[in-house]
């Protein structure tokens, strides 16, 4: 079974500050990808990122960059300098390319409120 | 980047009536699509995969003869509601794999609504 956990389900900063958004893991494959996505309030899914499980690299993206580490099994997102933009829902994750069909699994995400 | 297109965006109908959702991939072969559906404030939950020109696979809990899966071409999977009820008004979220990639692309989604 592969499982997605977002243990915060609700944060809110103030524009410019910096805020990083958990995601923890399960799964017994060895190989697998990664994914962070946007809900904004319209409800269309947008892709930020994926990441395969043989690189560990962190990514960094504008103002966007994510924290990938095996050891702990984590895949962490972080928005520097936040943007009332940045408000919305973010989704972590987890698509095994053996087990489970290569289906995603998905947390229950974590909502991100930045006020100005 | 790969676009994902549903139609219609929303749709309002009586219970008892049967909706067909639309998904199709615009610029890349598809040979797999799920179905999603996400209930407010929580997240997505898998209904089914969508394999061309084999049987959809249903998840647990999800009623096949219900939620009518068709994947005629490598770019077109319908879902259809059929005798649709109140308990039914979702956000049905449809995604494609573009194999190349193992990436899925999201449509932008359907909410029906059932009076």
């Amino acid at each position: 079974a592969q499982k997605v956990t977002q243990a915060q389900t609700e944060i809110s900063v103030v524009e410019k500050e910096d805020v990083t958004l958990d995601c923890v893991y399960e799964t017994r494959d060895t190989t697998y990808y990664l994914f962070w996505y946007k809900q904004p309030p319209s409800g269309e899914l947008v892709f930020l990122i994926r990441r395969n499980s043989f690189d560990e690299q962190n990514e960094i993206s504008g103002r966007y960059s994510w924290n990938f580490q095996k050891s702990t099994s984590s895949f962490n997102f972080t928005i520097t300098a936040s943007q009332v933009v940045d408000s919305a829902v973010y989704f972590c994750a987890l698509s095994a390319v053996w087990t489970n069909a290569g289906k995603s699994t998905f947390g229950d995400g974590t909502t991100l409120t930045v006020k100005p | 980047g790969a676009v994902v297109s549903q139609h219609p965006s929303w749709v309002i109908c009586k219970s008892g009536t049967s909706v067909k959702i639309e998904c199709r991939s615009l610029d890349f072969q598809a040979t797999t699509m799920f179905w999603y559906r996400q209930f407010p404030k929580q997240s997505l939950m898998l209904m089914a995969t969508s394999n061309e020109g084999s049987k959809a696979t249903y998840e647990q809990g999800v009623e096949k003869d219900k939620f009518l899966i068709n994947h005629a071409s490598l770019t077109l999977s319908t879902l259809t509601v059929t005798s649709a009820h109140p308990e039914d008004s979702s956000f049905y979220i449809c995604s494609a794999r573009d194999r190349l990639q193992e990436t899925q692309y999201f449509g932008p989604g359907t909410r029906l609504l059932v009076l």
